[in-house]
């Protein structure tokens, strides 16, 4: 069975700051992994996702992420912080084989002080 | 434009008092899937649906039906809701293995059982 650990319920960082939320999977098969974000009151959508090939995982709004296998981990990254950037962020993992499901982390919400 | 719509947005309903919740996307996806969030838990896949008339259970099913008779609608059913079913629920839909490739979530529903 797969399953996603989001390390923190709640992060802050001041504007301008690194952004590093932290997610660890497991998986006994080749995974998949994405981030959604989730802004107020809206539904989610995709940020980035690993499938296969480069494990530096580059997104939309400045965020990237690497997979790394070794440590099974896929933290997500932004160089510096903007106000806009306060949302639920979720990390998910599915199977690279058969017609599955993504499983979601419990989620981070981020916060950004000016 | 590409979207899934889900209706209604908010809903107040009382123990035992069937309810529908719509689900529609417009990209011929094939897989279609709902799920429910609740604070510190995340989101949680009630059912998901691989095509027309093929439906299987996800991790919280109890409580729940669904049907797929058109490729584009998903309606999540109530037949006898309780309070523990006060939620905000998620359809999403993707285009294929719902294992590499984007799912695409609805606007949400936010449900109050009382």
């Amino acid at each position: 069975a797969q399953s996603v650990t989001q390390l923190g319920s709640h992060v802050s960082v001041s504007e301008g700051a690194l952004v590093l939320l932290r997610c660890n999977y497991s998986s006994s098969v080749p995974p998949y992994l994405f981030w959604y974000v989730q802004y107020p009151n809206q539904g989610l959508q995709l940020l980035l996702k690993y499938t296969t090939g480069a494990t530096l995982v580059k997104g939309i709004n400045g965020f990237e992420a690497e997979f790394k296998k070794s440590e099974t981990s896929f933290h997500l990254t932004k160089p510096s912080a903007h106000m806009s950037d306060a949302a639920e962020y979720f990390c998910a993992v599915s199977r690279a084989s058969g017609n599955t499901p993504l499983v979601f982390g419990k989620g981070t919400r981020l916060s950004v002080i000016a | 434009e590409a979207q899934v719509t889900q209706n209604p947005r908010y809903l107040i309903t009382v123990t035992g008092k069937k309810l529908t919740v719509t689900c529609s996307q417009n990209m011929n996806h094939e897989y279609m899937s709902w799920y429910r969030q609740d604070p510190g838990l995340g989101l949680r896949q009630i059912y998901y649906s691989m095509n027309v008339e093929v439906t299987d259970k996800g991790d919280v099913p109890e409580g729940y039906k669904v049907s797929r008779k058109e490729k584009r609608n998903f309606p999540l059913i109530l037949e006898s809701p309780s309070p523990n079913q006060t939620s905000l629920y998620f359809c999403a839909s993707s285009l294929g293995r719902a294992g590499n490739t984007e799912a695409f979530f609805g606007q949400g529903t936010r449900l109050t059982v009382v």
